[in-house]
This record gives structure tokens, sequence and C-alpha cells, in this order.
């Protein structure tokens, strides 16, 4: 089973530069995640898809971030415009939820803005 | 207070010893528990999940959930190099709506 799939892997921006991450979850699974995690943190929930509608976005800084799941599959995590405390890890992870709670993450995108 | 709280470590152990990691949490609609590894520059890797009170074990590994306390364990029996990663707690409310990870244990096997 092929698993959570993101690009780009890394990405080096000016700060006020926009940027876009691309995320393919596990085939079947209705939920999708997009997190953060800056170096020394754990992951923090920035929006959650079910199918293609958003179940939360409590966290998600909607002045500059947007993400968006067309057809309930795929989904891109934009930044527009980028800030320097925006560098960190973009996390995408996908589960069966609600048949299940267990998340399966991608290996990420390391975003630096200089 | 965090939601979430966990010892950053750095925690350092000889190969062969049993490793305890452990979490405790504020929120009782937290119901479902998960531990995860995390080498570095990858994404985090589900080790173990439980939504009841007590023990479950997968090989070298055992999970432990104390509701009553909020507070949650990872225990790692015969502890090798290949173990050193990052690990992180995490748990979800009833709903399944709502993720909060602690901040993550360092740890390190020494062989």
């Amino acid at each position: 089973e092929a698993g959570v799939a993101q690009s780009p892997r890394y990405k080096i921006i000016e700060k006020r530069q926009s940027v876009a991450f691309w995320c393919n979850p596990i085939s079947g699974h209705a939920t999708l995640y997009w997190y953060q995690q800056i170096l020394g943190q754990g992951p923090k929930l920035l929006i959650q898809f079910q199918n293609n509608g958003v179940v939360d976005d409590s966290q998600l800084p909607k002045d500059r971030f947007s993400a968006e799941r067309l057809k309930g599959v795929d989904s891109t995590l934009k930044i527009q415009p980028a800030k320097l405390e925006d560098s960190a890890v973009y996390l995408c992870a996908s589960s069966l939820f609600p048949r299940s709670y267990e998340q399966y993450f991608g290996p990420g995108t390391r975003l630096t803005v200089t | 207070q965090k939601e979430v709280e966990q010892d950053p470590g750095p925690l350092s152990v000889p190969e062969g010893a049993i490793v305890s990691l452990n979490c405790t949490y504020s929120n009782s609609a937290f119901q479902y528990f998960m531990w995860y590894r995390q080498y570095s520059r990858k994404g985090p890797e589900l080790l173990m999940y439980t939504y009841s009170s007590g023990n479950k074990e997968d090989g070298r590994f055992t999970a432990q959930v104390d509701k009553s306390s909020k507070y949650i364990s990872l225990f790692i029996r015969d502890s090798q190099p290949s173990d050193s990663a990052t690990y992180l707690c995490a748990m979800t409310n009833t709903g399944g709506f709502k993720t909060i990870f602690g901040a993550g244990t360092r740890l390190f096997v020494k062989a």
C-alpha cells in the first residue's frame, strides 16, 4: 500500500513570497490533515478535511494560509505572503476517520523563509 | 498550562535498557492515544494506538494509559541503537476533531 505522498520535499523562499505544497493521501482515506512542525516542537494541526469538507481549521492563520481539497483526494496548502516564522516542516497525514483514528504521515515539506 | 506535557529530554540509555516515555494531559475529552516515532528529517511513524485504560503490547513496545491520572506511557524493552529517534505522544478527543501532539522526547540508545 502506497503511503502519503508530499511534494516538494524542500523549499526555500524569501519573505513575502508565496508557496504551495501538495499532498496525496493513502487511497481510500477520507480524512486528510495538514500540520506545521516547528523545529523542536510537536506537530500542530492547521486544518482537517473530511472528504472535501473542512471539519477544523481553528488554528489556520487564515490571513495568509489557505488549503483546499478538491474532489476529496489530493490537497494543496498555500502560504501568501510568507513570513520568517513560517519556517517549519509541513506535514500531511491521512486516516480512515471516522472508522478509525490512526493517522499516517507523509515525509513532510521543509520550508525555509529567508 | 499546555494541554499535553512531554519532557523533551534528551534521554540517553545504553543498549538493552528498558526505556520509559511519558505524557500527561489535562483535558478529559481526550479518549484516543497514539505514540509516534520520528527519525530526523522524516515524518512521524505510528507505533502504538489505544483508546482504553490499561496496557497494550506490540513486540518490544508497551503502551499504558491511566485515564484517572491523565497519564500515558510508552515502554521500550531491550532498546536498540535503531530506536534512537524522537517519540511523540498524541491524543484525539471523542469526536475525533481535535488532535494534540506532545513536544516529543529525544531518545539516544548507545551501543
